[in-house]
């Protein structure tokens, strides 16, 4: 029930295109559902994040969307630029304080943009 | 400039070595965090502590301690108990400990036993 399931592990986009990343989860408690992105030797940083109040939240290209009933939530990349090729992790949480708000992160797909 | 150092960047250990890793961050945050990553695994919590002088098990924390004695500061030791330590070694902290508050990372340590 703690597992977040990420896919797919791997994605090539052309220039332009649209990439799609989706992770789904078991845990109904979870509230709080972010997307980090990683650059080969760096530390993640977070790109954006998305509460199950919203279906959908908007980031200049970045864009999350949320689906309660199916436990689904997806990350797209509108017009992806090969400064987008990264690894990319969807996390959740339940959003509270102390520990039980720690994140479980999914296992990162691996993004490459060819120009 | 505000951030989360750690160091050293790379680090070679023999088999049967204690080694420590460095995490120190000035953005007065009152969480720190240790994940290890490996390749196709993401990223899997070691310990984390919300407070100075308080810590607390991840979900892989056998191998591994930590201290916490000053707020900036969270080092984590690889134990020779850790029986496969070769991995990617990130810290993280934030204002406080869960919730929606925002981690941030450090650039990481690549730990290599020989």
């Amino acid at each position: 029930q703690q597992q977040v399931k990420q896919s797919p592990q791997s994605l090539i986009v052309q220039k332009g295109g649209i990439s799609i990343i989706n992770c789904a989860y078991e845990n109904t408690a979870f509230d709080y559902f972010p997307w980090y992105q990683q650059f080969p030797g760096k530390g993640p940083a977070l790109l954006i994040a998305i509460r199950p109040d919203v279906s959908e939240k908007k980031e200049g290209r970045f864009t999350i969307s949320f689906n309660k009933s199916a436990k689904q939530f997806s990350l797209h990349i509108m017009d992806s630029q090969p400064g987008d090729s990264a690894t990319y992790f969807c996390a959740a949480s339940r959003g509270l304080g102390g520990s039980q708000g720690n994140l479980i992160f999914g296992k990162g797909t691996k993004l490459s943009v060819k120009p | 400039d505000g951030g989360i150092t750690q160091s050293p960047k790379y680090l070679f250990r023999k088999e049967g070595q204690n080694v420590t890793l460095s995490c120190e961050q000035n953005l007065n945050h009152d969480a720190m965090y240790w994940y290890r990553q490996d390749p196709g695994q993401g990223l899997r919590l070691i310990y984390y502590s919300q407070i100075v002088n308080d810590f607390q098990k991840g979900d892989i924390a056998e191998g591994y301690s930590v201290s916490r004695e000053k707020k900036e500061s969270f080092p984590l030791t690889v134990t020779s108990a850790q029986k496969n330590p070769t991995a990617f070694y990130l810290c993280a902290s934030s204002i406080v400990a869960g919730g929606l508050n925002e981690q941030f990372f450090g650039p990481g340590t690549r730990l290599t036993v020989l």
